[in-house]
């Protein structure tokens, strides 16, 4: 069965500083995506950044960038120059042939 | 562009009372619609999800319902709340067909049981 991992239940960062939210998944799919959303405060879940498991180049939006390791099975999430809008809780999901999973969520924030 | 309308936004209900929680989406035609729960301080839980017009897919017995009865309406009706009913709600819609299909997620409904 899939499953998805979120290690971290609460991070927070400094203003400006880089910060890794880790997640882990099992499956046994070669073919899969793999997300991360965000939920601020306002409660509005967005999408912040989306990889596909068949390629080798970790996606990357802006200041948010992943680490994608495949054998591994790992999907972190780094947010390079932290601001305080980036305080929120952030999900990572996973979608397959026959499921789409959430993590239970890093609450992350960030000090001014 | 396609939005989705969740609503009501909060809602305080007595124990034993019935639930109507409606989404809506607009801009899209036969999207896949889903209910989560996110209990407080908890991931995302899958409640229900829908290929299609009547079709629902229910991930965990509960107490609560979901139907279909148009092509972008996705309603969750429970006949009697319980106590652990209370939580927030998200409905949540993607494009037909694939895995590679992001997500897209309304306001969400706080529902208070006491």
């Amino acid at each position: 069965a899939q499953t998805v991992t979120q290690s971290q239940p609460e991070m927070s960062v400094q203003e400006a500083e880089t910060v890794t939210l880790s997640c882990t998944y099992d499956t046994s799919e070669n073919n899969y995506y793999l997300f991360w959303y965000k939920q601020p405060p306002s409660r509005q879940m967005i999408l912040v950044i989306r990889q596909e498991a068949y390629k080798q180049q970790n996606a990357t939006e802006n200041r948010f960038s992943v680490n994608f390791q495949k054998a591994a099975k790992s999907f972190s999430l780094k947010i390079s120059d932290s601001q305080l809008g980036d305080t929120a809780m952030y999900f990572c999901a996973f979608s397959g042939t026959y499921k789409y999973i959430f993590g239970t969520g890093t609450r992350l924030k960030v000090l001014a | 562009s396609q939005t989705i309308h969740q609503w009501p936004a909060t809602l305080v209900q007595p124990v034993g009372s019935p639930l109507s929680l409606e989404c809506t989406v607009e801009g899209t035609s036969n999207p896949n619609l889903y209910w989560y729960r996110q209990a407080a301080g908890r991931g995302l839980q899958l409640l229900f999800y829908s290929v299609g017009i009547g079709q629902i897919s229910s991930e965990v017995p509960q107490n609560l319902s979901a139907s279909r009865p148009q092509d972008r309406q996705f309603i969750l009706s429970s006949k009697k709340l319980l106590l652990s009913d209370s939580g927030f709600y998200l409905c949540a819609w993607s494009v037909q067909g694939g895995i590679k299909n992001i997500q897209y997620f309304g306001a969400g409904t706080r529902l208070s049981v006491l």
